[in-house]
């Protein structure tokens, strides 16, 4: 069946500028999540949403990152003001339901900012 | 002190090798552990995991958890070209919102 599934993949924004990513996880994954994976580092939580309830948003680095889940699927991650260490990968994982401990991923967005 | 603690690499193996890849950790809350292999410009994939201690073997891969040590590892037999990428082990506990740490990942070229 068809995987978690993001776009863009790639992103050129330039430094100041707003971007929104986006995500679609497999569809009836209730768990969502955004990961941040900077050169040579390993992933870094942004945020989690599972069904209808308060995304977790611990991970967000600056009030600059925000979420929002729709209808319990699509995702959006934005970014306002980018700044050039905003530069790296943005992966999102899904899963079936909140007491499963194991994610599926999609391929990415690589954002650069110049 | 990271929460898990993965050696970056690079691991250079001749093909046909065994590989030995390795994560520590200080959380011994952890129960679930993950490896994911993560090909360049791709996402991480799910290769293995297992809950709590002890063994878990999938054809040429075999997961290892020693939680008195806090020390998992992940063995690949027969290692090919194909297996050239980053592995990166990830852990959770149970209960809450099983959001995951992810060591840094180790890079591994195997060579013909």
């Amino acid at each position: 069946g068809a995987g978690v599934s993001q776009s863009p993949s790639n992103k050129v924004t330039e430094k100041g500028k707003d971007v929104e990513l986006r995500c679609d996880p497999i569809s009836g994954h209730t768990a969502l999540y955004w990961y941040r994976q900077s050169l040579g580092q390993g992933l870094e939580f942004l945020i989690y949403f599972q069904g209808n309830s308060a995304p977790d948003k611990s991970g967000l680095p600056s009030d600059r990152f925000s979420a929002e889940r729709t209808g319990g699927s699509v995702s959006t991650l934005t970014i306002q003001r980018t700044q050039q260490e905003d530069s790296a990968v943005y992966l999102c994982a899904s899963k079936l339901s909140w007491d499963q401990p194991l994610q599926h991923f999609g391929p990415g967005t690589r954002l650069t900012v110049t | 002190q990271k929460e898990v603690e993965q050696d970056p690499g690079p691991l250079s193996v001749p093909e046909g090798a065994i590989v030995s890849l390795n994560c520590t950790y200080s959380n011994s809350a952890f129960q679930y552990f993950m490896w994911y292999r993560q090909y360049s410009r791709k996402g991480p994939e799910l290769l293995m995991y297992t809950y709590s201690s002890g063994n878990k073997e999938d054809g040429r891969f075999t997961a290892q958890v020693d939680k008195s040590s806090k020390y998992i590892s992940l063995f690949i037999r027969d290692s090919q070209p194909s297996d050239s990428a980053t592995y990166l082990c990830a852990m959770s506990r149970t209960g809450g919102s099983y959001i995951p740490t992810f060591g840094r990942g180790t890079s591994l070229i195997v060579h013909p």
